[in-house]
């Protein structure tokens, strides 16, 4: 069946790296745009970046512009997120998700993995 | 982009209805057609429950329904069940291959 699932996540000091991965199956990953979505505890939900299905281009939410970098191999069904200088305001679940259809990725959020927890604390 | 703003909390008995407002700018709600809704219960990841204003994708039944009016959306759960209690968020495109969520409204079945 569709399914994504999440990884990497962990606790780490401000200032550090982290790279989520978001492992996809049951679908052609080749073809999709990929989100990863977050969600502070106890907060609401806010969009974090967008990659083509090519990974020709990429978007981020103006909050992680120019310290998260989204990336993904093709070969492997295989989305990342590479997390830099890290603020203790990153602390949340991390879901990687997939739009409704594969020829636009502007449609809404269909498929959600479950969530990797990071915690960004000294 | 600012969240869109969802009221904190909503509520209604069994077999009643309860509508939710998503209001946000010509830049978003207003401007395109890709408004949806998210149904999330505690510790879950997020459910699709409509997409593009008021489509419902397959599985969803249809006491969800949703509408959207200039710059405010909107997402109406009928017959009420209390499997329906959870928190809701609106999304819309925002421009620019950007997007954002609604504040979230947590809805409680008395």
């Amino acid at each position: 069946q569709v399914q994504l699932v999440e990884s990497g996540g962990g606790v780490v000091q401000p200032g550090k790296s982290l790279r989520l991965s978001c492992a996809a199956s049951g679908f052609t990953f080749r073809t999709y745009g990929m989100h990863w979505v977050r969600q502070a505890p106890g907060k609401g939900l806010e969009w974090v970046a967008l990659i083509l299905f090519n990974g020709s281009k990429k978007y981020y939410a103006d909050s992680v512009k120019g310290r998260f970098t989204i990336s993904r191999d093709n070969s492997n069904n295989t989305l990342y997120l590479q997390m830099n200088s890290l603020r203790a305001e990153d602390t949340a679940v991390y879901y990687c998700a997939r739009p409704l259809t594969w020829d636009d990725e502007n449609d809404a959020f269909d498929i959600w993995g479950l969530g990797t927890m990071v915690t960004v604390s000294s | 982009h600012s969240a869109l703003t969802q009221p904190p909390s909503a509520s209604g008995s069994p077999g009643q209805s309860v509508t939710i407002s998503c209001t946000g700018t010509s830049s978003d709600v207003g401007g395109y057609k890709y408004v949806s809704w998210y149904q999330q219960h505690p510790g879950k990841a997020p459910k699709l429950v409509m997409y593009e204003v008021t489509k419902r994708p397959s599985g969803v039944p249809d006491r969800f329904s949703a509408s959207k009016s200039g710059n405010t959306a909107s997402l109406t759960v009928s017959g009420l069940q209390a499997d329906d209690e959870a928190d809701y968020y609106c999304s819309s495109y925002a421009g620019r291959n950007t997007f954002v969520f609604g504040t979230g409204t947590k809805v409680t079945v008395l």
